[in-house]
């Protein structure tokens, strides 16, 4: 069965730093690529950041670019997101879904993890 | 970056309604269109891709139309489990951006 887990949300100060995890099982980690989307509270979802199943090709939306930083470790079968000078408007549900076969379209995602960024 | 507009934002309805949500791209996306269902607390689940094409698993009372600029998610006998929140995804282009969501309630 494939499973996707996040972890590492929480709540943090404005300016401050967070390392989102995401945990795959029950599929071949490194023939995927990888999307991190969001969701803020009562809003739609977001796009984030997208990296290739060997990490060549990394995009980020307009909104995080410079701040976050999406990375991978296959022998680990995990997905990560670094997060940092954290903003009050990236207060989201983060979650990690799998690109099929670079397809565009994402077939699985974990259940998320919130983020909150507060004073 | 291309528009995704979602109509209605919310749909009241009663188990068993025939029931279209319709998605707008600000420019041609062709057929490369995804449908998600969202619920609090859950991961979200893919029902259509390539605008047309159920995933696997999904019930076939989900069904999805159209190319270009226009699209519609139909549930053919609105069931129980089906009172979520969706969203379209154009994935044309990159960043493929979602819509803002239709949220179908009980009415």
């Amino acid at each position: 069965e494939v499973q996707l887990v996040e972890s590492g949300g929480g709540l943090v100060q404005p300016g401050g730093s967070l390392r989102l995890s995401c945990a795959g099982s029950g599929f071949t980690f490194s023939s995927y690529e990888f999307n991190w989307v969001r969701q803020a509270p009562g809003k739609g979802l977001e796009w984030v950041s997208y990296i290739s199943s060997g990490d060549s090709v990394i995009y980020y939306a307009d909104s995080v670019k410079g701040r976050f930083t999406i990375s991978r470790d296959n022998a680990k079968n995990s997905l990560y997101l670094q997060m940092n000078s954290l903003r009050v408007e990236d207060t989201a549900i983060y979650y990690c879904a799998r690109d099929r076969a670079a397809s565009g379209y994402f077939d699985f995602w974990g259940q998320g993890t919130l983020v909150t960024v507060s004073s | 970056d291309i528009q995704m507009t979602q109509s209605p934002s919310t749909l009241s309805a009663s188990v068993g309604d025939r029931v279209t949500i319709t998605c707008r791209a600000s420019q041609s996306v062709s057929t490369w269109l995804a449908w998600y269902q969202l619920k609090p607390g859950k991961a979200p689940k893919l029902l259509i891709y390539k605008a047309s094409t159920l995933e696997g698993g999904v019930p076939s009372r989900f069904s999805g139309s159209g190319s270009g600029t226009e699209f519609a998610l139909t549930i053919s006998s609105l069931q129980p489990d089906d009172f979520a929140t969706y969203y379209c995804q154009q994935y044309n282009s990159l960043s493929g951006t979602f819509g803002q969501g239709t949220k179908v309630e009980v009415k």
